[in-house]
């Protein structure tokens, strides 16, 4: 079992649509990160939450630190939210143990 | 901003060669480390530095070396590459005591 899961693994949303990504984590983490990865492969970081819910434009990222559990939702989708969305537990800043990834199309 | 660099894109070495991969960041970070990503598998670490001439294994160190001779710069060395080192290789950087990583483009590798 790993450390960091996500679901879904694939996700194809039409234009408009509300969408949500969800992780989950087993280990002890200071903090969780949604990160962003374009075609390509570049990487970006869009949240790093410790507690409680956090929004950024039409995205918001919510943690429940009882239940080891963090959601990332985008509203309005668009197409060029298309992307791997990939959560991270951070262990006090010495290294990232990363889920799997939730590869997100969103169609016009 | 921030800026993470890593000297290819894209990557073809034969099985056998000595394949080093360059990564390069402008923020006088302290905190360096190099990551694979294959389908499925997620970011796996692989080695992680927080100064210069220091470094740590990470989770998959087997059949790679590191470098960092200056603060800036983090190497990635296999030694002798082999096929099952095709992957997406990302570095990232960070500053001491902070949780922001912020990754480098990447580099494919292929082995064949």
């Amino acid at each position: 079992k790993n450390e960091v899961e996500q679901s879904p693994q694939n996700l194809t949303a039409q234009e408009g649509e509300f969408i949500t990504i969800n992780c989950s984590y087993s280990v002890g983490i200071s903090a969780l990160h949604w990160l962003q990865q374009h075609p390509g492969g570049g990487i970006v970081s869009l949240f790093m939450l410790s507690s409680g819910k956090k929004k950024h434009g039409r995205l918001i990222a919510t943690i429940n630190i009882q239940e080891k559990h963090s959601s990332l939702h985008i509203t309005a989708s668009h197409p060029r939210d298309s992307a791997v969305y990939i959560c991270a537990g951070d262990n006090y800043g010495q290294n990232f143990v990363f889920g799997p990834g939730t590869r997100l199309s969103v169609l016009p | 901003d921030v800026k993470v660099t890593q000297s290819s894109r894209y990557l073809v070495k034969r099985t056998g060669e000595k394949v080093f991969l360059e990564c390069v960041q402008d923020m006088d970070h302290e905190n360096m480390f190099w990551y694979r990503q294959d389908p499925g598998l997620g970011l796996r670490l692989i080695y992680f530095s927080y100064d210069v001439k220091m470094k740590e294994k990470g989770d998959i160190p087997e059949g790679y070396s590191v470098s960092r001779e200056k603060k800036e710069r983090f190497s990635l060395i296999l030694e002798s590459a082999s096929t099952n080192q095709t992957s997406m290789y990302l570095c990232a950087s960070s500053l001491q005591g902070s949780y922001e990583q912020y990754f480098g483009p990447g580099t494919r590798l292929t082995v064949t």
